[in-house]
């Protein structure tokens, strides 16, 4: 079954503690990338990756990091967490930026205390 | 500035009437998608667009380029049609930008 797989969904963690969500497509997909979801703000983007080992910054990227190492693979890392962090995150992916629907995860709901 | 601006952002009907909902873009862009997102939280792609119409079963996606605006209209509409409906668009750089959804809600 073609999906988006991330881990945690839910998670609860404190100021500075560092934290990676993963997120993992079974669908060869070229694009990736991560969003974030506030009540009032909507979707925004973090960060978005055309190919492996190409990262680029989204709407959003400060406090957050990516890699992509591999296709398949693309953690968010907060490497300090803060309480205007708690959010709604969703990892997606795409065959091309601006080819194909955009596949979404199920979505990580993170509470930084 | 890139801007998407949705509406209505609330919209209430009658199960079976024809619901059209409306996303307007401030400048050119590479494709626009339409997006449902069921209380609960999941997101799916409804559509994807850069010219023209497109139909999914009661779906219906059009994009006008010289105006700036596309339209996602809803045929026959059923109370499993209640969500959020987003319009994302790609401007004409590498980022999405997103509208902030019309919440939909479809009386038996």
């Amino acid at each position: 079954e073609a999906q988006v797989t991330q881990n945690p969904r839910y998670l609860i963690t404190v100021t500075g503690k560092k934290l990676t969500v993963t997120c993992s497509q079974n669908m060869n997909h070229e694009y990736m990338s991560w969003y974030r979801q506030d009540p009032g703000l909507g979707l925004r983007q973090i960060y978005y990756s055309m190919n492996v080992e190409v990262t680029d910054k989204g709407d959003v990227p400060e406090g957050y990091k990516v890699s992509r190492k591999e296709k398949r693979n693309f953690p968010l890392i907060l490497e300090s967490p803060s309480p205007n962090q708690t959010s709604l995150y969703f990892c997606a992916s795409s065959p091309g930026q601006t080819t194909g629907e955009l596949f979404f995860g199920e979505g990580s709901r993170l509470t930084v205390l | 500035k890139n801007e998407v601006e949705q509406s209505p952002q609330n919209l209430t009907a009658q199960e079976g009437e024809f619901i059209t909902i409306n996303c307007s873009y401030s400048v050119g862009i590479s494709a626009l998608h339409w997006l449902q997102q069921h209380p609960g939280g999941g997101i799916v792609s409804l559509f994807m667009l850069s010219s023209g119409k497109k139909k999914h079963g009661r779906l219906i996606a059009t994009i006008n380029i010289q105006e700036k605006h596309s339209s996602l209209h809803i045929t026959a509409s059923h109370p499993r049609d209640s969500a959020v409906y987003i319009c994302a668009v790609i401007f004409n750089g590498n980022q999405f930008y997103f509208g902030t959804g019309t919440s939909l809600t479809v009386i038996p």
